[in-house]
């Protein structure tokens, strides 16, 4: 079965940091992109970061670029999500998603995600 | 950010049609990029529904349909079923922001 199962979530304080994970099974992980989706309690969907397939190109989103970091780990089948100064507005459930293959312009398969709140 | 805007609400009753509208500008949907959709349910994660435009993923109805025209995107579902009720979100690619994907501002389906 194809899944990704989030992990990592918790209560952090403002300024502080967190690292999320995302665990692939199910499919060649080094063939697929991965993202980070997020969705702040009772808002929508806002793409968050992503990165291909070998990890060498990564994006972010103007609101999260320079304070969170996206990596994988092939050998663990694994995404990450390196989260520093956070603020309130990052408080949000976080979904690992995956790009479509061979036209990674969609996210075909979601983990159910982790929820992050920051709060003092 | 949402750059792409869908009304907040559409309702409709069992075995009505029903559309939601998607609606981007030239940095998107307009630039030639491929409008997607999904379906969520409360606190379920999202499910793609339609691809590039007017694609279906193996397993969805044939009630739900894509379509897109210059900078503007509809999702239709006939035959409305009690089970489609949720929330629904167009998504594409947006040339203007830094490597992103966009979404839509998400549209609560009702079934009266």
């Amino acid at each position: 079965e194809v899944q990704l199962v989030e992990s990592g979530g918790g209560v952090v304080r403002p300024g502080g940091s967190l690292r999320l994970s995302c665990a692939a099974s199910g499919f060649p992980f080094d063939d697929y992109g991965l993202s980070w989706v997020r969705q702040a309690p009772g808002k929508g969907l806002e793409w968050v970061s992503d990165i291909n397939w070998n990890g060498v190109s990564t994006n972010y989103a103007d609101s999260v670029k320079g304070r969170f970091t996206v990596s994988r780990d092939s050998a663990k089948t694994s995404l990450y999500l390196q989260m520093n100064s956070v603020r309130a507005e990052d408080t949000a459930l976080y979904h690992c998603a995956r790009l479509r293959r061979w036209e990674p312009d969609a996210f075909d398969i979601w983990g159910q995600g982790t929820m992050v709140t920051v709060s003092s | 950010q949402s750059v792409l805007t869908q009304p907040p609400s559409v309702s409709g009753a069992p075995g009505q049609r029903v559309t939601i509208s998607c609606t981007g500008n030239s940095s998107n949907s307009g630039a030639g990029y491929d409008v997607h959709w999904y379906q969520q349910f409360p606190g379920t994660a999202p499910k793609l529904l339609i691809y590039g435009n007017h694609n279906r993923p193996s397993g969805v109805p044939d009630r739900f349909s894509g379509s897109k025209s210059g900078t503007s995107a509809s999702l239709a579902i006939s035959g409305l079923q009690a089970e489609d009720e949720g929330d629904y979100y167009c998504q594409s690619y947006d040339s203007s922001l830094s490597g992103s994907y966009v979404f839509g501002t998400g549209t609560r389906v009702t079934v009266l």
